[in-house]
């Protein structure tokens, strides 16, 4: 059962442009949500996160937001850069009271391509 | 600053064999996390440490040991490896305080291959 989903496997984008990445999660207890970057042969990278008190966080280029009646959030990167492609993946926590000890359940990843 | 250091980046074993993963942060951070990767599933926690002496099951804990004996230490065992644990595996740690946990930090992973 899969609680958090990246339903896009791929995406493309030119440089200069927007780009969307989509998470859906179905645990409503989850209340942190954060975003990784992950080049080959290397860890994830953390990006951004927000909390389920907010519903928008940004970053310079980088925006997070959240739409908890949905259950849904989306990362937003721009402009787009070459450097930015990479690996996405979403996360989320439960019980940032402590409850959830950090514990994180990942989405599958979204490969984003950001052509010159 | 190291960060999160994980030892061997690769390794083959045969089936049936044993190794220990180790990874060492020097953040002073007091939990730390082991997940592996697979194709198509993302990373998915394996076991986890909230201090050091302390240890609890992730969500696929099955054939797996770890150790927290120090607190900048946490190692994965494999008792009887199997080709079904053919995968990268992360070890990440964060910080925690007033009662919220930071975003974890990663390391470069190890690649572990079972025959």
């Amino acid at each position: 059962d899969q609680q958090v989903k990246q339903n896009s496997p791929s995406l493309s984008v030119q440089e200069g442009r927007i780009s969307i990445l989509n998470c859906d999660y179905t645990n409503s207890m989850f209340d942190y949500f954060l975003w990784y970057k992950k080049y080959p042969a290397e860890g994830p990278t953390f990006l951004i996160s927000i909390s389920s008190i907010k519903d928008k966080n940004e970053d310079g280029r980088f925006t997070v937001f959240l739409n908890k009646s949905a259950k849904h959030l989306s990362l937003h990167i721009v402009p787009s850069q070459p450097g930015d492609s990479a690996v996405y993946f979403c996360a989320a926590s439960g019980g940032a009271g402590g409850t959830s000890y950090g514990k994180l359940t990942f989405g599958q990843g979204t490969i984003l391509t950001v052509h010159p | 600053n190291a960060g999160v250091t994980q030892t061997p980046k690769f390794r083959v074993l045969k089936t049936g064999q044993s190794m220990t993963l180790l990874c060492a942060q020097d953040m002073n951070h007091e939990y730390m996390y082991w997940y592996r990767q697979d194709p198509g599933m993302g990373l998915r926690l394996i076991h986890y440490s909230v201090g050091e002496g302390t240890t609890a099951k992730g969500e696929v804990p099955d054939g797996y040991n770890v150790s927290r004996l120090k607190k900048q230490n946490f190692l994965l065992g494999l008792e009887s490896a199997a080709p079904s644990q053919t995968s990268v595996y992360f070890c990440a740690s964060s910080a925690t305080g007033r009662g919220l946990t930071g975003p974890q930090h990663f390391g470069d992973g190890t690649r572990l291959s079972i025959l």
